[in-house]
């Protein structure tokens, strides 16, 4: 089935400790984002790609690496996770991104994450 | 920032039409609108967007004013699976790479 997934589900981390968290995408998107959910912050934007070999830095970068080696994967990495990196991180994609055209972005279920 | 204004809350009964609606007064002439929506505990999901003309598809339809400051999102029959935190979203221009900004959403709760 056709879409976007994430791993892993649920995840707990302790502070200063290394953490990839994937995404992969099988509908040959250009471009695809990373958000991260808190209560009462609503959707951030951290990072996002437009298309294979290219990122760029959405609302809330710090902390945060992303790269985009092929179409179908972009992994998030916090290279030394602290506890305000707690939160519920989507990932999405879209079939380009840009300009002009219609830019449905498709997400995936997301990753709980909790830093202690 | 989000450069939307949506109501925190709103109710609606079952059966009922449900309209939602949203501010964006700073909006620009390419900018487009966009409504996804948030059910508890999953990402969000595409609705329907729009740029000037008023649009339907089998989810909604969305009401854009002349002026292009607000918009409406309308649910015609609500049903309570339509119970979800509602985003209204100016989609960024090309040069700020066309991304989505989330605000604050609208949380709508159809009761039976």
């Amino acid at each position: 089935i056709a879409g976007i997934t994430q791993a892993p589900t649920s995840q707990i981390l302790a502070a200063g400790r290394r953490m990839t968290l994937r995404c992969t995408q099988d509908m040959r998107h250009n471009a695809m984002y990373w958000y991260r959910q808190d209560l009462g912050l609503g959707l951030r934007l951290i990072h996002y790609s437009n298309t294979a070999g290219t990122t760029g830095k959405g609302e809330v970068p710090d902390g945060y690496s992303v790269s985009r080696a092929n179409t179908d994967d972009f992994p998030l990495t916090l290279a030394s996770a602290v506890p305000s990196q707690t939160s519920v991180y989507f990932c999405a994609s879209s079939p380009r991104g840009g300009q002009g055209l219609h830019n449905e972005q498709f997400f995936g279920p997301g990753t709980r994450l909790t830093v202690l | 920032d989000a450069k939307t204004t949506q109501p925190p809350s709103m109710d609606c009964a079952e059966g009922r039409a449900a309209n939602l609606p949203c501010n964006h007064s700073t909006i620009s002439g390419n900018e487009y609108v966009y409504w996804y929506r948030q059910i508890h505990s999953q990402g969000p999901q595409y609705i329907i967007h729009g740029l000037k003309n008023n649009e339907t598809n089998e989810m909604a339809s969305l009401i854009i004013t002349e002026d292009r400051k607000s918009s409406t999102l309308i649910l015609p029959h609500a049903t309570l699976r339509d119970t979800a935190v509602y985003y209204c979203i100016v989609r960024l221009t090309y040069n700020q790479g066309g991304k989505l900004i989330f605000g604050q959403g609208t949380e709508l709760s159809v009761k039976p």
